[in-house]
């Protein structure tokens, strides 16, 4: 078991590029979940897949954000033109869909970002 | 709507001293919940849930917590800090139901002082 994994783990950027994230959940784990932490705040729900289907988006996921799960595998998350304001952590959590496992979300370490 | 409620955002124990950070939640529907802990450079990591089983949770690491349904608390302690046990806490609600997503709470810092 490798864990959750995240890339890059620090971003800085212009205002107004485009970044993208990847994350790659632990192998079995059918469900991911995009969070945004914040300095001094806990992390704030983005979005969620259940395998390639991304079942729920959260208000705070403007139209500038875009999340993929090809295939149920690995997941992307894109920011296009980026505003101070999007600076945070981004973290990247999996489940498995069986019983009471499915409760526990394993969190990667997280892409933290600047944008200058 | 769900919530949780840290009260204070960092607490300061002695080592050996009883740890105990708050937690209180509000939610429409009968609530899991949870307790993370963040180290420093490393992501959350799950210290213990309730999930109506019982309502004394035990967890890692010597913590436990205990639901209490009248309160709407959700309180975190241990007996004994120990050095390694300074870091961030996180308390966190999930509703029962297809609704999947955490609701956490802003975090307590806990320093433990030798």
């Amino acid at each position: 078991d490798t864990g959750v994994s995240q890339n890059p783990r620090h971003k800085i950027t212009k205002r107004g590029q485009n970044v993208t994230f990847r994350c790659d959940p632990i192998s079995e784990h059918n469900r991911l979940y995009w969070y945004r932490q914040t300095l001094g705040q806990g992390p704030e729900f983005l979005t969620y897949f259940q395998n390639e289907a991304q079942l729920e988006k959260s208000r705070l996921l403007s139209d500038r954000f875009s999340a993929e799960r090809p295939k149920g595998s690995f997941s992307t998350l894109e920011i296009q033109r980026t505003e101070q304001g999007d600076s945070a952590m981004y973290l990247c959590a999996s489940s498995s869909l069986a019983g009471v496992q499915s409760l526990d979300q394993y969190f990667g370490p997280g892409t933290r970002l600047l944008v200058l | 709507a769900q919530s949780v409620t840290q009260l204070g955002s960092h607490v300061s124990v002695s080592e050996g001293a009883l740890v105990l950070l708050r937690c209180n939640y509000s939610s429409s529907v009968p609530p899991y919940l949870f307790w993370y802990v963040q180290y420093p450079n490393q992501g959350l990591q799950l210290l213990l849930k309730y999930t109506s089983a019982a309502t004394l949770v035990k967890g890692i690491n010597g913590f436990e917590a205990e639901f209490k349904k009248s309160e709407t608390s959700f309180h975190l302690t241990k007996p004994s800090a120990h050095m390694s046990d300074a870091a961030e806490y996180f308390c966190a609600v999930m509703e029962t139901g297809a609704n999947s997503k955490l609701t956490f709470g802003k975090g307590i810092t806990l320093s433990v002082r030798p």
